[in-house]
């Protein structure tokens, strides 16, 4: 069945750093890919989100490019800040039918120290 | 727009006990959806429905749960009989129509139900 990898974390980086969060995955059909954030105490935010291959989403810095060929979807930003710590989230939908469900892989975290 | 809203935030119940979760979605969205979240883990799915219509439910979802929505408005999840392996947040989330626009067609979460099952 279809299925989204993650790189394990934590990953801890300094204030202004580049971020990368590495995610492939497993599908039949034309999936739609997203990108979560999930703050301490809080539901998961969407951050962005690709519908088709070579699209990138982008969102407060934040960029990913729907890769086909590499069945990738990487995210990444430029410069993190301390209020970017939190859980992210890689999720596809079922794209060979219309729930709209999700399938999430098992999440990142994200510690940036001042 | 109130968002999702999900309640209790946080239930701790004994094995053996019934616990029911309720979650009111956006006013008009008509999709809404059930998913589980155990520590470390992303949020699995366990059942959507279609206004009043359940239309799908995961093999995670055992004889012991049962979700409703009754008049396609607000939706309960009700777990029997609980063991300690239900301890979990229980994430609702809801769904746009297809508009188009980035909110489009995605999924819009609650904050959870966090069950501890001692």
């Amino acid at each position: 069945g279809d299925s989204v990898t993650q790189m394990e974390g934590p990953v801890t980086l300094s204030e202004e750093a580049f971020l990368t969060i590495n995610c492939t995955y497993t599908a039949t059909g034309y999936p739609s890919l997203f990108w979560y954030v999930q703050y301490p105490g809080e539901g998961l935010q969407l951050l962005l989100k690709a519908t088709k291959a070579d699209d990138k989403g982008s969102n407060k810095g934040f960029e990913a490019t729907y890769r086909k060929e590499t069945t990738s979807f990487h995210l990444e930003k430029g410069s993190v800040q301390v209020s970017d710590s939190a859980v992210y989230f890689c999720a596809l939908s079922d794209g060979s039918s219309n729930t709209g469900k999700l399938i999430f892989g098992q999440g990142t975290t994200l510690q940036v120290k001042p | 727009d109130t968002g999702v809203s999900q309640n209790p935030r946080h239930k701790i119940t004994k094995r053996g006990q019934n616990v029911t979760f309720r979650c009111d979605p956006i006013s008009e969205h008509n999709r809404l959806y059930w998913y589980r979240q155990t520590l470390g883990q992303g949020p699995e799915f366990l059942t959507y429905f279609q206004n009043e219509a359940q239309l799908e439910k995961s093999r995670l979802l055992s004889d012991r749960f049962s979700a409703e929505r009754p008049k396609g408005s607000f939706s309960t999840l009700e777990i029997q009989r609980t063991e300690q392996g239900d301890s979990a947040m229980y994430l609702c989330a809801s769904r746009q129509p297809g508009t188009g626009g980035f909110g489009a067609n995605v999924l819009t979460f609650g904050a959870g139900s966090r069950l501890t099952v001692l």
